[in-house]
């Protein structure tokens, strides 16, 4: 079983959707979670950090949910300019590096 | 520099020749880190370097690889004897330490092995 697990998609929303992405993690120690985005042919940038309370940051919305071991992303009102790949990273407790998911591709159409 | 630096941006080289990746990170970044990433993959973790302590070698697929970071700043990825499967981008990242704080990415070197 992979360390960071997401739907790899594709996913094609129209211009206004909401649209959801969930990432699930095997190792329960975790303690830090992130949400980079990586535009085509382009280094990944962060997004936004996921805290266990949940965190909002615009349009955007992150949680966290420890006992079932995934997070989440949540996208309102979807822009063209959010056509990226949106890559779940996980920092185990015991380990010093960011391990990354495969990323999950979103287009959105107009 | 303003964020984290890599030389070259492409690079095409024979099967069997060896390579250099450089990385600059951000000043006072005491974490660096070496990516790669295959097309259409993840990032797969290589080398992790914090400060003046060992380095976590943990993810380097194998003898071929190896990198060093001079004076806490500058990295070099090495390939030796590359293969075709060496083929990707390799991505480097700083932070300010720890794995505490945003990981900064630099473009990639693109390596193409042919």
């Amino acid at each position: 079983r992979k360390e960071v697990e997401q739907d790899p998609g594709p996913f094609n929303v129209p211009e206004g959707a909401t649209v959801a992405f969930n990432c699930t993690y095997s190792n329960s120690a975790s303690q830090s979670f992130f949400w980079y985005r990586q535009d085509c042919r382009k280094e990944p940038k962060l997004l936004m950090s996921v805290y266990s309370s949940g965190n909002e940051d615009g349009r955007f919305t992150a949680q966290l949910n420890r006992a079932s071991q995934y997070i989440s992303l949540l996208i309102r009102d979807s822009k063209l300019s959010d056509s990226a790949t949106y890559l779940c990273v996980v920092k185990p407790g015991s380990a010093r590096q960011l391990t990354f998911g495969s990323g999950t591709q979103l287009t959105v159409l107009p | 520099g303003a964020g984290v630096s890599q030389s070259p941006s492409n690079k095409v080289t024979e099967k069997g020749k060896d390579v250099e990746l450089r990385c600059d990170p951000i000043s006072g970044h005491t974490a660096l880190y070496w990516y790669r990433q295959s097309l259409g993959q993840g990032l797969e973790f290589l080398i992790y370097f914090q400060g003046n302590s060992a380095p976590d070698k943990s993810g380097l697929p194998s003898d071929r690889f190896s990198a060093e970071r001079t004076g806490g700043s500058v990295s070099t990825l090495t390939i030796q004897r590359t293969q075709q499967e060496d083929s990707a981008v390799y991505l480097c990242a700083s932070s300010l330490g720890l794995g505490q704080g945003e990981a900064f990415f630099g473009q990639g070197t693109r390596l193409t092995v042919v």
